[in-house]
């Protein structure tokens, strides 16, 4: 059964470094999105993407937050210059269709800043 | 704006037991509703969802959820517990009036079986 992968499981980064979390979305799916979840915090939407631009975002995702769709295969959330409060679990989904089909979840990237 | 309220932080429950566990939402209209699972380590896997019809609806591993409108909730049950349900339960709304469609979460509900 397709899924949604993410890399890395795990990244650790000093305070101020730029991250990108990785992920790759299931192959057919047009509807893309980051969400995040603070340790022992509810899980938070940050952006969705649609048709190669931002279609929603949250107040959370700032200037220092970027998307992109590099490829026909990758999904990438970019943190310019992160900050202690960045440090969460990070969740990739994806959805093939819009309105109420099934986002589908990645295992995460959980990021430590330091 | 749509907003989702898991009031049981933790259950505890007996293997074999029944259970439920609560979420309530608040949305204007008739939103879309689900349940995800999260063992440790592991990313949130979908239990069931809710759009329209049928009230009950029927999950993966046993799970069922019932949709009330006059409660605004969408309860998760399970007649039987097994230790391998011991997870992190999480209730999610989305609304297709946004652009984005994107998901709702309650705070979620740890759940713990006893042998």
């Amino acid at each position: 059964e397709p899924e949604v992968t993410q890399t890395p499981s795990h990244q650790v980064t000093q305070m101020g470094q730029e991250v990108i979390l990785r992920c790759v979305p299931i192959s057919n799916h047009l509807y893309f999105y980051w969400y995040r979840q603070i340790l022992g915090q509810k899980v938070e939407f940050l952006v969705s993407f649609y048709n190669n631009e931002i279609s929603e975002k949250s107040e959370i995702f700032d200037d220092q937050f970027s998307v992109e769709r590099p490829d026909g295969s990758n999904f990438t959330l970019k943190i310019r210059s992160t900050k202690l409060e960045d440090s969460a679990m990070y969740f990739c989904a994806s959805r093939r269709e819009g309105g109420s089909d099934t986002q589908y979840f990645g295992p995460g990237t959980r990021l430590t800043v330091l | 704006a749509q907003s989702v309220t898991q009031p049981d932080i933790h259950i505890t429950v007996s293997e074999g037991a029944s259970l439920e566990l609560r979420c309530n939402y608040s949305y204007g209209a008739t939103p879309y509703l689900f349940w995800y699972v999260q063992s440790p380590g592991q990313g949130l896997q979908l239990l069931l969802k809710y759009f329209s019809g049928d009230t009950l609806v029927q999950g993966i591993k046993g799970f069922e959820a019932e949709f009330k409108r006059s409660q605004s909730s969408f309860n998760l049950r399970k007649p039987s517990v097994h230790w391998s349900d011991a997870a992190e339960y999480f209730c999610a709304v989305g609304a297709i009036e946004n652009a984005g469609n994107m998901l709702t979460f309650g705070g979620g509900t740890r759940l713990m079986v006893k042998p």
